[in-house]
């Protein structure tokens, strides 16, 4: 168990709807990060949260946002959903405080779309 | 950008044969290196890491060297089991500033390993 939980788990949804994913990171860690694995794509970086503020984003599509909250849970919203989004969601968490550089990873979100 | 590049899979091996999965990296300063693993269902979890040149990683049995000069961090293990069944990550972290952003992993495609008894 990484300490890092995601729900849902799964979720089947139709094409042009909005979905949120919620990630809770680990117990002190300041930093949350979304990626998206897909087969075609395999693990992409989607956007990296500090302690609430964002900090860098990668490929993530307009029609996705993300926020973290004074909590420090992180909620990855994506609307306007097509085929392609179909893919699995993990979030990621580690310290602010230690550079390790290891990321925690939860079990993640798997997001069909039909 | 950084990049990293893995051997594609999958890879199928007999119980207790010895194992290798390549890993190059492209990457500017001085990244830390990675394997993850991700079993069937599962997230990806650390299975061993290197933060600096010359550094070995080990762990379960698995080991990778961090070598600069050959960018290249490959997997190894001398015996493998059919537990150890499951897709393998190599990745790099670029590198941390608290002010800033950084330590998100760039990721490898993945490479799937069999065992078969």
């Amino acid at each position: 168990d990484s300490g890092v939980t995601q729900t849902p788990k799964h979720l089947i949804t139709a094409t042009g709807q909005r979905v949120t994913l919620r990630c809770s990171p680990r117990s002190g860690d300041l930093s949350v990060y979304w990626y998206q694995q897909s087969l075609d794509q395999g693990l992409q970086f989607l956007i990296h949260y500090y302690n609430g503020e964002e900090r860098a984003k990668g490929n993530i599509l307009e029609r996705f946002s993300a926020q973290q909250f004074p909590d420090l849970h992180s909620e990855l919203n994506l609307s306007s959903l097509e085929l392609g989004d179909s893919a699995l969601y993990f979030c990621a968490s580690r310290s602010g405080r230690v550079n390790t550089g290891e990321l925690f990873f939860g079990e993640g979100s798997r997001l069909t779309v039909l | 950008g950084n990049s990293v590049t893995q051997m594609e899979g999958p890879v199928t091996l007999s119980e207790e044969a010895f194992l290798t999965i390549n890993c190059t990296y492209t990457a500017t300063g001085y990244p830390s290196l990675f394997w993850y693993v991700q079993y069937p269902g599962e997230g990806l979890q650390l299975l061993l890491k290197a933060t600096k040149a010359d550094d070995k990683g080990s762990n379960k049995g698995f080991e990778a060297t961090y070598r600069k000069e050959t960018t290249s961090f490959h997997l190894e293990k001398g015996s493998v089991q059919v537990s150890d069944s499951a897709v393998y990550f190599c990745a790099l972290s670029d590198q941390w500033s608290e002010t800033g952003g950084g330590n998100k992993l760039t990721f490898g495609t993945g490479t799937q390993l069999k065992v078969e008894l």
